[in-house]
C-alpha cells in the first residue's frame, strides 16, 4: 500500500531556531497537506498544497509540494514553545478518497 | 460553533466486551472519516461514510468492526469482542463536500483501553 515516510522522526531544538522536516513517498500524490497534533488532541490542518512545485506560507510555516509529486517539506522559522507537537504530512491521490498520513515528526522546543 | 464532537473521550473495556464510539460531524458536514492511531504511530484510515452510505471501508478489519452514519444522529464505530490489540485512539474527521480536498476537521479522539 501507499506509505509516507517522514524524517526526522523527532527533533529537539532551542527556542528561536528554524526547523525543517520532510516527507517522501514511493507513490505520486496530487495533494499534499501538513497537520499538527498536540498531545491528547486531534490533528489540525496547517497547510494544503495542490500543485507540483507550489510553495505556500502560513505565518512562520512554509511548505512546498515537490516537483516529482512524491515529496513535500515543511519549514518552521523562529520556533516557539507552542510549536511542540507531532507534525504529520498527508497525501491524497486522484483515485482515492482516503487521506494517507505519514509516520510523524515529533518536535520538542526548549526555552 | 461546535467542531467535530466525539464521545466518549476515554473508554475502558475488558476483553470480549463491545465498544461503541460516537462522532457528530461539524454542522453542515455530511462526510465522515474514521482513523485509528496506535501509540507512537501515525493515523491509519479505517472507513469513509456519507449519510446512510459506506463509501470506502478498505481500512476496516473484516471482522468485529463496523461503522454506520444514519440519516439522523451521530456516526458510530462499533468494535465487538474487543481484544488488547484494539487499544488505540480512534479519531473521527468530517468534511463538507464530496470532492475530497484532504482538508479534514478532526475531533479530539476516543481513547480505547482494553484490559
Amino acid at each position: 500500500g501507499q506509505q509516507l515516510n517522514q524524517s526526522p522522526q523527532s527533533m529537539f531544538i532551542q527556542e528561536g531556531e528554524d526547523v525543517s522536516m520532510n516527507c517522501t513517498s514511493s507513490s505520486i500524490f496530487n495533494t499534499w497537506l501538513w497537520y499538527k497534533q498536540d498531545p491528547g488532541e486531534g490533528p489540525v490542518l496547517l497547510i494544503a498544497l495542490y500543485k507540483a512545485g507550489e510553495l505556500t506560507s502560513n505565518g512562520r510555516l512554509t511548505a512546498q509540494f515537490g516537483i516529482t509529486r512524491k515529496d513535500s517539506f515543511l519549514n518552521i522559522s523562529a520556533s516557539i514553545p507552542s510549536d511542540v507537537g507531532i507534525y504529520f504530512c498527508a497525501g491524497l491521490s486522484y483515485n482515492t478518497d482516503k487521506l494517507i498520513f505519514g509516520t510523524g515528526t515529533r518536535l520538542q522546543v526548549f526555552p | 460553533n461546535a467542531g467535530v464532537m466525539q464521545n466518549p473521550r476515554h473508554l475502558v473495556r475488558r476483553r470480549g466486551q463491545e465498544a461503541r464510539l460516537r462522532c457528530s460531524p461539524m454542522k453542515g458536514h455530511s462526510h465522515v472519516y474514521w482513523y485509528r492511531q496506535l501509540p507512537e504511530e501515525g493515523l491509519k484510515f479505517m472507513v469513509y461514510l456519507q449519510k446512510e452510505n459506506i463509501i470506502d471501508e478498505s481500512g476496516m478489519p473484516k471482522e468485529r468492526f463496523s461503522a454506520e452514519f444514519p440519516k439522523e444522529g451521530p456516526s458510530i464505530l462499533r468494535i465487538q469482542q474487543v481484544v488488547r490489540g484494539d487499544s488505540a485512539a480512534y479519531f473521527c474527521a468530517s468534511s463538507p463536500t464530496r470532492e475530497n480536498t484532504g482538508e479534514l476537521f478532526f475531533g479530539e479522539g476516543s481513547r480505547l483501553t482494553v484490559l
